[in-house]
């Protein structure tokens, strides 16, 4: 990808568990934000974190962000299937407006 | 959250021939857009910024004079695929981001124009 690696590339998990998903980036960030993309389809917003903020909660979900090792996580609790889905991180650079994906990681919640 | 609409979802042309796509924000006005493009189970790779006004600025690698971008209003950019051919099959997707916002707030991306050249 443009901008680093997540990890793991590809998650398989029983409805109930929770799925972590982790992204690594290389440049300095303003903020980092996490989407979800059903197959084929566009992208859903998710969860924007700053980089002067080191946890965010949005329902099921949990972002942290640690700016020293340039790394994000994102947790998603008591998965369900509908759940199933790729999902990216996206960092915004200090240097102007740009966006720049992470390779993704592709979730798999069986039912 | 504000609309950001792409035009068309999908769309099939022959090898050869040229293909608009737009992306307009609905009730914003963007002074910049963003274009992406995502192969089959890959990431999204920023292809080009598209600024209102003036030229567009074009990441490493990608061709410029193939994939043409003109952003003539606040609520309008386009993307031209000249001379399409079967490698250039892919999903395009595009993002807004509003005027004057600061840097740590969201762009809004368009649900994406699916490109098959045959």
């Amino acid at each position: 990808s443009q901008q680093g690696e997540e990890d793991p590339q590809a998650l398989s998990i029983q409805e109930g568990e929770n799925a972590t998903m982790n992204c690594s980036y290389k440049t300095s960030i303003n903020n980092l934000q996490w989407y979800r993309q059903n197959s084929g389809r566009g992208l859903v917003h998710l969860i924007l974190i700053r980089s002067n903020e080191r946890e965010k909660h949005s329902g099921r979900l949990r972002v942290t962000l640690d700016t020293s090792k340039k790394s994000s996580s994102l947790l998603i609790t008591a998965s369900r299937a509908a759940d199933t889905a790729s999902y990216f991180c996206a960092t915004g650079g200090t240097g102007g407006f740009k966006t720049i994906f992470g390779a993704g990681t592709r979730l798999f919640v069986k039912a | 959250g504000a609309v950001v609409s792409q035009h068309p979802s999908w769309v099939i042309c022959k090898s050869g021939t040229s293909v608009k796509i737009e992306c307009r924000s609905l009730d914003f006005q963007a002074t910049t857009m963003f274009w992406y493009r995502q192969f089959p189970k890959q990431s999204l790779m920023l292809m080009a910024t598209s600024n209102e006004g003036s030229k567009a600025t074009y990441e490493q690698g990608v061709e410029k004079d193939k994939f043409l971008i003109n952003h003539a209003s606040l609520t309008l950019s386009t993307l031209t695929v000249t001379s399409a051919h079967p490698e250039d099959s892919s999903f395009y997707i595009c993002s807004a981001r509003e005027s004057g916002t600061p840097m740590n707030t969201e762009a809004f991306f368009g649900q994406g124009t699916r490109l098959t050249v045959v």
